[in-house]
């Protein structure tokens, strides 16, 4: 089955500054990449998400892009804000089934 | 439009005690799923249905069963609690299918607490 593993576990960048999350995944015939953003206590709610047809994709300060050759995707933050502390999971699929990864904590330094 | 609701929020239950999450949406998604999320170990797959009649295990399935007679309701039963249960557990639902894949949109989740 398909693997996610997601880098850094804990993120903490300055108010202002770019934060950059990044995932592995193994099943080259996953294609289909969304992101997660859980607040404390809360659900998961997707931010962003991203086919394989595409490489890059953004929506306002907030961008992924994918390498299918290398099998890596990445979330990118700009211009951080004290609510974009979260955790941030990234996700893979073909079809109805996501594998998460593990989770980003990232904690915006005022 | 209340997306998809989960009750209870919190339970406390004892080592062999079963009961079941319930789990209701009202977009007419045929795909549900049920997941846990445990401390540094992301949203883990327990079960999830493609449909009505239809359900499959996921990645950690062991002391949970699931069913689903209509589209709108998927419970989760724990049959005998143990204490590495102890989780967060999520229902979603989205509209993907086998070979289409879209948003999938979380209930408030429960956290369960066995002692």
């Amino acid at each position: 089955g398909e693997n996610v593993e997601q880098h850094p576990s804990t993120l903490s960048v300055q108010e202002g500054d770019s934060a950059v999350i990044k995932c592995t995944y193994s099943d080259s015939a996953s294609n289909y990449f969304p992101w997660y953003k859980q607040e404390l206590g809360k659900r998961p709610q997707l931010i962003i998400d991203i086919r394989s047809n595409v490489g890059e994709k953004k929506d306002q300060r907030i961008a992924v892009t994918l390498n299918k050759t290398a099998k890596h995707f990445s979330l990118h933050i700009t211009e951080t804000q004290p609510e974009d502390s979260a955790v941030y999971f990234c996700a893979a699929s073909w079809g109805d089934k996501l594998t998460f990864g593990t989770g980003t904590r990232l904690t915006i330094i005022p | 439009n209340a997306g998809v609701t989960q009750t209870p929020k919190f339970q406390v239950l004892k080592t062999g005690q079963s009961m079941t999450l319930q789990c209701a949406q009202d977009m007419n998604h045929e795909y549900m799923s049920w997941y846990r999320q445990d401390p540094g170990m992301g949203l883990r797959l327990i079960h999830y249905s493609v449909g009505a009649g239809i359900t499959d295990q996921g990645e950690v399935p062991n002391g949970y069963n699931v069913s689903r007679s209509t589209t709108e309701d998927f419970p989760l039963r724990l049959l005998s609690a143990a204490p590495s249960q102890t989780s967060v557990y999520f229902c979603a639902s989205s509209s993907s299918t086998e070979g289409s894949s879209y948003e999938q949109y979380f209930g408030p989740g429960t956290r369960l607490t066995v002692t």
